[in-house]
Protein backbone atom coordinates (compact mmCIF):
# COMPACT_ATOMS: atom_id res chain seq x y z
CA UNK A 1 0.00 0.00 0.00
CA UNK A 2 1.43 3.34 -0.27
CA UNK A 3 2.48 5.11 2.42
CA UNK A 4 4.47 8.33 3.06
CA UNK A 5 6.56 8.66 6.16
CA UNK A 6 7.71 11.71 7.71
CA UNK A 7 10.72 10.69 10.08
CA UNK A 8 10.73 14.19 12.28
CA UNK A 9 7.95 14.86 14.19
CA UNK A 10 9.38 18.26 15.73
CA UNK A 11 12.14 20.26 13.94
CA UNK A 12 13.50 23.37 16.03
CA UNK A 13 15.90 25.93 13.90
CA UNK A 14 17.23 29.68 14.65
CA UNK A 15 15.76 32.17 12.50
CA UNK A 16 18.52 32.36 9.18
CA UNK A 17 19.26 29.02 9.52
CA UNK A 18 18.57 26.34 6.96
CA UNK A 19 15.94 23.49 6.87
CA UNK A 20 15.26 20.54 5.47
CA UNK A 21 12.38 18.08 6.12
CA UNK A 22 12.50 14.62 5.49
CA UNK A 23 9.89 12.68 3.09
CA UNK A 24 10.12 8.87 2.17
CA UNK A 25 7.04 7.31 0.27
CA UNK A 26 6.42 4.07 -0.57
CA UNK A 27 4.73 3.55 -4.15
CA UNK A 28 4.31 1.21 -6.69
CA UNK A 29 4.86 3.68 -9.73
CA UNK A 30 6.39 7.14 -9.72
CA UNK A 31 4.24 8.97 -7.57
CA UNK A 32 2.59 12.90 -7.94
CA UNK A 33 4.34 14.43 -4.72
CA UNK A 34 2.77 17.18 -2.73
CA UNK A 35 4.43 19.69 0.27
CA UNK A 36 1.54 21.56 2.33
CA UNK A 37 2.21 24.20 5.11
CA UNK A 38 -0.62 24.49 7.73
CA UNK A 39 -1.09 26.91 10.71
CA UNK A 40 -2.45 26.62 13.85
CA UNK A 41 -6.68 26.28 12.89
CA UNK A 42 -6.12 26.71 8.95
CA UNK A 43 -6.41 24.86 5.93
CA UNK A 44 -3.33 23.46 3.69
CA UNK A 45 -1.59 25.45 1.70
CA UNK A 46 -0.01 24.24 -1.43
CA UNK A 47 4.26 24.40 -1.36
CA UNK A 48 5.16 22.75 -4.10
CA UNK A 49 4.28 19.58 -6.13
CA UNK A 50 6.71 17.27 -8.16
CA UNK A 51 4.37 15.83 -11.32
CA UNK A 52 7.46 14.69 -13.13
CA UNK A 53 10.69 16.26 -15.19
CA UNK A 54 13.28 18.31 -13.54
CA UNK A 55 13.84 16.27 -9.83
CA UNK A 56 14.22 19.74 -8.32
CA UNK A 57 11.42 21.73 -7.55
CA UNK A 58 11.04 25.69 -6.67
CA UNK A 59 7.77 26.37 -4.50
CA UNK A 60 6.52 29.39 -2.76
CA UNK A 61 7.64 31.54 -0.04
CA UNK A 62 11.04 30.20 -0.79
CA UNK A 63 11.15 26.77 -0.23
CA UNK A 64 12.18 23.92 -2.62
CA UNK A 65 12.03 20.13 -2.50
CA UNK A 66 13.88 17.26 -4.62
CA UNK A 67 13.06 13.90 -5.85
CA UNK A 68 15.04 11.54 -5.22
CA UNK A 69 13.81 8.31 -6.89
CA UNK A 70 16.94 5.69 -5.92
CA UNK A 71 16.16 6.93 -2.22
CA UNK A 72 12.48 6.89 -2.21
CA UNK A 73 12.04 10.62 -1.37
CA UNK A 74 10.88 14.12 -1.68
CA UNK A 75 12.79 16.06 1.07
CA UNK A 76 11.87 19.67 1.74
CA UNK A 77 14.59 22.48 1.63
CA UNK A 78 14.76 26.14 3.08
CA UNK A 79 17.75 28.14 2.82
CA UNK A 80 16.98 30.66 5.37
CA UNK A 81 14.18 30.28 7.72
CA UNK A 82 12.37 33.11 8.76
CA UNK A 83 9.87 33.55 12.41
CA UNK A 84 6.73 33.06 9.73
CA UNK A 85 7.60 29.38 8.81
CA UNK A 86 6.67 28.19 12.29
CA UNK A 87 4.50 25.86 11.32
CA UNK A 88 3.11 22.24 10.67
CA UNK A 89 4.29 20.73 7.23
CA UNK A 90 3.40 17.94 5.37
CA UNK A 91 4.30 15.49 2.82
CA UNK A 92 1.37 13.81 0.42
CA UNK A 93 1.24 11.55 -2.77
CA UNK A 94 -1.91 10.76 -4.66
CA UNK A 95 -3.44 7.40 -3.98
CA UNK A 96 -3.66 7.05 -8.05
CA UNK A 97 -4.00 9.90 -10.27
CA UNK A 98 -6.60 12.39 -9.34
CA UNK A 99 -7.95 10.55 -6.03
CA UNK A 100 -7.51 11.53 -2.98
CA UNK A 101 -3.93 12.42 -0.80
CA UNK A 102 -2.14 10.09 1.26
CA UNK A 103 -0.58 12.81 4.02
CA UNK A 104 2.61 11.96 6.36
CA UNK A 105 2.03 12.34 10.28
CA UNK A 106 3.35 16.20 9.59
CA UNK A 107 6.44 17.37 11.06
CA UNK A 108 6.50 20.91 13.18
CA UNK A 109 8.80 23.43 12.73
CA UNK A 110 9.80 25.53 15.47
CA UNK A 111 11.82 28.46 14.84
CA UNK A 112 14.09 30.49 17.72
CA UNK A 113 15.11 34.15 17.45
CA UNK B 1 -5.47 31.07 -8.45
CA UNK B 2 -8.34 27.96 -7.38
CA UNK B 3 -9.89 28.97 -4.52
CA UNK B 4 -12.41 26.65 -2.17
CA UNK B 5 -14.11 28.07 0.43
CA UNK B 6 -15.23 26.35 3.34
CA UNK B 7 -18.10 27.40 6.01
CA UNK B 8 -18.79 27.68 8.64
CA UNK B 9 -14.98 27.84 9.88
CA UNK B 10 -15.83 26.66 13.24
CA UNK B 11 -19.46 25.51 14.97
CA UNK B 12 -20.52 24.55 18.65
CA UNK B 13 -23.79 22.29 18.32
CA UNK B 14 -25.68 20.36 20.98
CA UNK B 15 -25.54 16.41 21.33
CA UNK B 16 -27.81 14.84 18.71
CA UNK B 17 -27.95 17.41 16.22
CA UNK B 18 -26.92 17.40 13.16
CA UNK B 19 -24.71 20.09 11.63
CA UNK B 20 -23.74 21.02 7.62
CA UNK B 21 -20.39 22.00 6.06
CA UNK B 22 -20.38 23.83 2.95
CA UNK B 23 -17.26 23.21 0.82
CA UNK B 24 -17.02 25.60 -2.32
CA UNK B 25 -14.84 25.75 -5.20
CA UNK B 26 -15.29 29.33 -6.40
CA UNK B 27 -13.36 29.95 -9.62
CA UNK B 28 -13.39 26.24 -11.03
CA UNK B 29 -15.44 23.66 -11.48
CA UNK B 30 -14.92 20.29 -9.36
CA UNK B 31 -16.02 17.18 -10.00
CA UNK B 32 -14.14 15.62 -7.33
CA UNK B 33 -14.30 16.77 -3.40
CA UNK B 34 -12.65 15.05 -0.81
CA UNK B 35 -13.49 15.03 2.86
CA UNK B 36 -10.72 15.05 5.31
CA UNK B 37 -10.81 14.46 9.51
CA UNK B 38 -8.17 15.98 11.60
CA UNK B 39 -7.47 15.18 15.21
CA UNK B 40 -5.68 17.79 17.15
CA UNK B 41 -1.44 16.95 16.06
CA UNK B 42 -2.79 15.03 13.82
CA UNK B 43 -2.54 13.84 10.01
CA UNK B 44 -5.25 14.37 7.68
CA UNK B 45 -7.17 11.28 7.65
CA UNK B 46 -9.46 10.59 4.37
CA UNK B 47 -13.46 10.01 5.02
CA UNK B 48 -14.77 10.29 1.62
CA UNK B 49 -14.67 11.31 -1.74
CA UNK B 50 -17.60 13.36 -3.06
CA UNK B 51 -18.41 12.88 -7.15
CA UNK B 52 -20.88 15.43 -8.55
CA UNK B 53 -24.12 13.46 -9.01
CA UNK B 54 -23.43 10.49 -7.73
CA UNK B 55 -22.97 8.85 -4.28
CA UNK B 56 -19.51 9.63 -2.30
CA UNK B 57 -17.04 6.84 -1.66
CA UNK B 58 -16.37 6.23 2.00
CA UNK B 59 -13.29 4.88 3.41
CA UNK B 60 -13.12 2.28 6.04
CA UNK B 61 -14.58 2.67 9.48
CA UNK B 62 -16.43 5.82 8.12
CA UNK B 63 -20.13 5.68 8.87
CA UNK B 64 -21.71 6.93 5.68
CA UNK B 65 -25.17 7.03 8.05
CA UNK B 66 -23.62 9.67 10.13
CA UNK B 67 -21.55 11.63 7.74
CA UNK B 68 -23.70 12.27 5.04
CA UNK B 69 -22.26 13.49 1.67
CA UNK B 70 -23.82 15.51 -1.40
CA UNK B 71 -22.62 16.80 -4.41
CA UNK B 72 -24.95 18.38 -5.90
CA UNK B 73 -23.66 20.58 -8.16
CA UNK B 74 -19.76 21.17 -9.89
CA UNK B 75 -18.57 23.99 -7.05
CA UNK B 76 -20.52 22.77 -4.00
CA UNK B 77 -20.23 19.57 -1.56
CA UNK B 78 -21.90 19.27 1.75
CA UNK B 79 -20.86 16.96 4.65
CA UNK B 80 -23.67 16.89 7.55
CA UNK B 81 -22.87 15.38 10.54
CA UNK B 82 -26.15 13.77 12.16
CA UNK B 83 -26.55 12.93 15.62
CA UNK B 84 -23.72 14.43 16.31
CA UNK B 85 -21.75 13.73 19.48
CA UNK B 86 -18.76 14.32 21.58
CA UNK B 87 -16.53 11.95 19.94
CA UNK B 88 -17.74 13.95 16.13
CA UNK B 89 -15.61 16.51 17.89
CA UNK B 90 -12.82 17.72 15.29
CA UNK B 91 -11.19 19.69 12.73
CA UNK B 92 -12.92 18.62 8.99
CA UNK B 93 -11.21 20.06 5.81
CA UNK B 94 -12.16 19.55 2.28
CA UNK B 95 -10.17 19.61 -0.77
CA UNK B 96 -10.80 19.68 -4.63
CA UNK B 97 -8.70 18.86 -7.34
CA UNK B 98 -8.00 22.01 -10.08
CA UNK B 99 -7.30 21.75 -13.63
CA UNK B 100 -3.60 22.32 -12.59
CA UNK B 101 -4.05 19.16 -11.30
CA UNK B 102 -3.18 20.31 -7.59
CA UNK B 103 -5.35 20.03 -4.67
CA UNK B 104 -7.09 22.79 -3.41
CA UNK B 105 -7.87 23.08 0.35
CA UNK B 106 -10.19 24.99 2.43
CA UNK B 107 -9.92 26.33 5.28
CA UNK B 108 -11.54 23.81 7.54
CA UNK B 109 -14.28 23.86 10.00
CA UNK B 110 -14.12 23.18 13.78
CA UNK B 111 -16.78 21.10 15.21
CA UNK B 112 -17.20 20.62 18.58
CA UNK B 113 -19.75 18.65 19.87
CA UNK B 114 -21.46 19.35 23.76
Amino acid sequence: AQSVTQPDIHITVSEGASLELRCNYSYGATPYLFWYVQSPGQGLQLLLKYFSGDTLVQGIKGFEAEFKRSQSSFNLRKPSVHWSDAAEYFCAVDRLRGYALNFGKGTSLLVTP
Amino acid sequence: GAVVSQHPSWVICKSGTSVKIECRSLDFQATTMFWYRQFPKQSLMLMATSNEGSKATYEQGVEKDKFLINHASLTLSTLTVTSAHPEDSSFYICSASDSNYGYTFGSGTRLTVV
